[in-house]
């Protein structure tokens, strides 16, 4: 079964520091990852995804995440943080062998950045 | 920004009273997800809908139901309301199933009393 496993449910850095959100995944066909970023009292709206090709995928806003399939990781990073960029960061997979409906959303990551 | 609209966006109900919130979009996207938002559990697929009157249940659905009689309209009711279905629901909707991006509603804010 999938399931996705989000390490730190809140994660504070300051403004100009490189934002580390990390991503475990479970899946045992090749699967499909994403990054969505919620802001206050809004929907969720996607960062990134991962689907075929390249594994390093650019996102929005100097966003970025590595698949890595060694590791069943897909962590999100940004080389500096801006105050904007404080909100609720999922990670997210769905494969084939659930016909892709069924995205398991982590638990998301509230990140906090200091001025 | 997708057109992604949710009906109502707050509201208040007394336990066992039914409720219906409803999801419109404007997009003639295929398929239509109903979630439930709760802290410590990111978002649960409750129902999904894959074309005109193709529902399927999702990993949270007892005390569930939905419809779509229309590509545009997916209508989630809560049969008879519960304090565990207080929570956050939104709406998604995406063009294809494996790999597509998922665009969401604004949410409904649901407090059952």
């Amino acid at each position: 079964a999938q399931s996705v496993t989000q390490l730190g449910s809140h994660v504070s850095v300051s403004e100009g520091a490189l934002v580390l959100l990390r991503c475990n995944y479970s899946s045992s066909v090749p699967p499909y990852l994403f990054w969505y970023v919620q802001y206050p009292n809004q929907g969720l709206q996607l960062l990134l995804k991962y689907t075929t090709g390249a594994t390093l995928v650019k996102g929005i806003n100097g966003f970025e995440a590595e698949f890595k399939k060694s590791e069943t990781s897909f962590h999100l990073t940004k080389p500096s943080a801006h105050m904007s960029d404080a909100a609720e960061y999922f990670c997210a997979v769905s494969d084939q062998n659930t016909g892709g409906f069924k995205t398991i959303f982590g638990a998301g990551t509230r990140l906090f950045v200091k001025a | 920004d997708a057109g992604i609209t949710q009906s109502p966006r707050h509201k208040v109900t007394e336990t066992g009273t039914p409720v219906t919130l409803r999801c419109h979009q404007t997009e003639n996207h295929r398929y239509m997800y109903w979630y439930r938002q709760d802290p410590g559990h990111g978002l649960r697929l409750i129902h999904y809908s894959y074309g005109v009157k193709d529902t399927d249940k999702g990993e949270v659905s007892d005390g569930y139901s939905v419809s779509r009689s229309k590509t545009e309209d997916f209508l989630l009711t809560l049969e008879s309301a519960t304090s565990s279905q207080t929570s956050v629901y939104f709406c998604a909707i995406s063009e294809s199933t494996s790999g597509e991006t998922q665009y969401f509603g604004p949410g409904t804010r649901l407090l059952v009393l």
